[in-house]
Parts: structure tokens; sequence; C-alpha cells
């Protein structure tokens, strides 16, 4: 059973740093691209980061670019969301995605249960 | 980036309605969008890929369809365990983006 857990979340001051983490079970987590993508409260989904299989290649989007960085410890199964530099507009419940593919296409099937990030003074 | 705009908003459904909603891409993405369904207090599940693909396990009362910028997703026998709110997301270019969601409410 493919599980993902994630964990590091809290409530922390503008500007501070905070270092979430993604434990993946049930699959090769060296094989699969994986995602962060978060929900401000009451509010829709924003895709924020994507790192390969190898670490190869990273793409984030632009509210997070520069002060956000995401890696992987395939030796531990474990995707990292490093975030620097918080701001209000940060707090939201951050899920870590599972990429799933067939022949020609990618899609997010599974998704961790969430850990949520407040960031308040 | 590509803007995913999503209608309706919300909807007051009752048990064996056929649900419509609508996701329009601000420009052409293929068929690359899916369709996630959120439940109050979980986290997204994959109902639709590729536009028209029903995902492993998924009812066949849900449907997709479109390409290019208009999509369209359906239940076609709404049901109880249905009360949800659906996303569409673009997967043809980064950064990937979702619709603001249709909430589904009981009438």
């Amino acid at each position: 059973e493919v599980q993902l857990v994630e964990s590091g979340g809290g409530l922390v001051q503008p500007g501070s740093s905070l270092k979430l983490s993604c434990v993946a079970s049930g699959f090769t987590f060296s094989s699969y691209n994986m995602h962060w993508i978060r929900q401000a409260p009451k509010k829709g989904l924003e895709w924020i980061a994507l790192i390969y299989y190898d670490s190869s290649n990273k793409y984030y989007a632009d509210s997070v670019k520069g002060r956000f960085t995401i890696s992987r410890d395939n030796s531990k199964n474990t995707l990292y969301l490093e975030m620097n530099s918080l701001r209000s507009e940060d707090t939201a419940m951050y899920y870590c995605a599972k990429e799933g593919y067939t022949t020609d296409y990618w899609y997010f099937d599974y998704w961790g249960q969430g850990v949520m990030v407040t960031v308040s003074s | 980036d590509i803007v995913m705009t999503q209608s309706p908003t919300s909807m007051s459904i009752s048990v064996g309605d056929r649900v419509t909603m609508n996701c329009k891409a601000s420009q052409n993405v293929g068929s690359n969008v899916d369709w996630y369904q959120q439940k109050t207090g979980q986290s997204p599940k994959l109902l639709i890929y590729k536009a028209s693909n029903r995902y492993t396990g998924v009812p066949d009362r849900f449907t997709g369809s479109g390409s290019g910028t208009d999509f369209t997703f359906t239940i076609s026998n709404m049901q109880a365990e249905d009360l949800a709110v659906y996303y569409c997301m673009q997967s043809n270019s980064y950064p990937y983006t979702f619709g603001a969601g249709t909430k589904l409410e009981l009438k």
C-alpha cells in the first residue's frame, strides 16, 4: 500500500524558516518524480514544486521560487521542502504527491494527508 | 501561467442528478487536463486523467471530455458519497495550475 506521510509543519513567525518532510512507502520511491502542492485555508489547490526521481531537475511556482527548495533522499525514501523567508501568504496545508504515469502521461496518483504550516506573528 | 477557469463555483444537487461542470483553459492545453475530487478534511483524489481517462477503480458514473481549451466533467447519477469539491488541473506546462473548484452541495 502506497503511503505518503508529511511532517514538520507548525506555527512560525514571518521571515522564519521551516523544513517539511514526506516519508514514502509502498513503492520504489527512487523511480518516481515527486511534487509539493499546497492549499490555503478555505482556498483552492496550488502546485508549488516538482523534483525528478533522480533530482536531476527541479521546477517551482513563481510564488515560492528563490525561497523554497525541494529535495529528496532516495536512500531514506524521503522528500523535503525547505521553506525560507516565510510570509503570511504561505499559510496553508502542504501536500506531497507522487507522480504516477501511463505510457505517455503523468498525473498525481497518491497524495499525503497534508501538514499545516501557519505563518503568523 | 495558464489560467483554468472553472464553473460553476457551486451547485446544489439531489441524489440521482446528472451533474456537469466545466473548465476553460486560457490557452491550448491539448488533452492535458485532470480532474480531482476533494472531500471535506481529506486530500484530493485523482478521478480523470488526460481529459477523459478514468483512473483505476473510479466508478463509471464519472466521465470527462474535452480538448484544447474547453473541458467538461460529468457525474451521471449523483451519489451522496460524491459530495465534494472537484478541481480541474492542467499538466500541459509548468507551473501546473488548478481551477478554483466546484463545490457540490445537497439541495
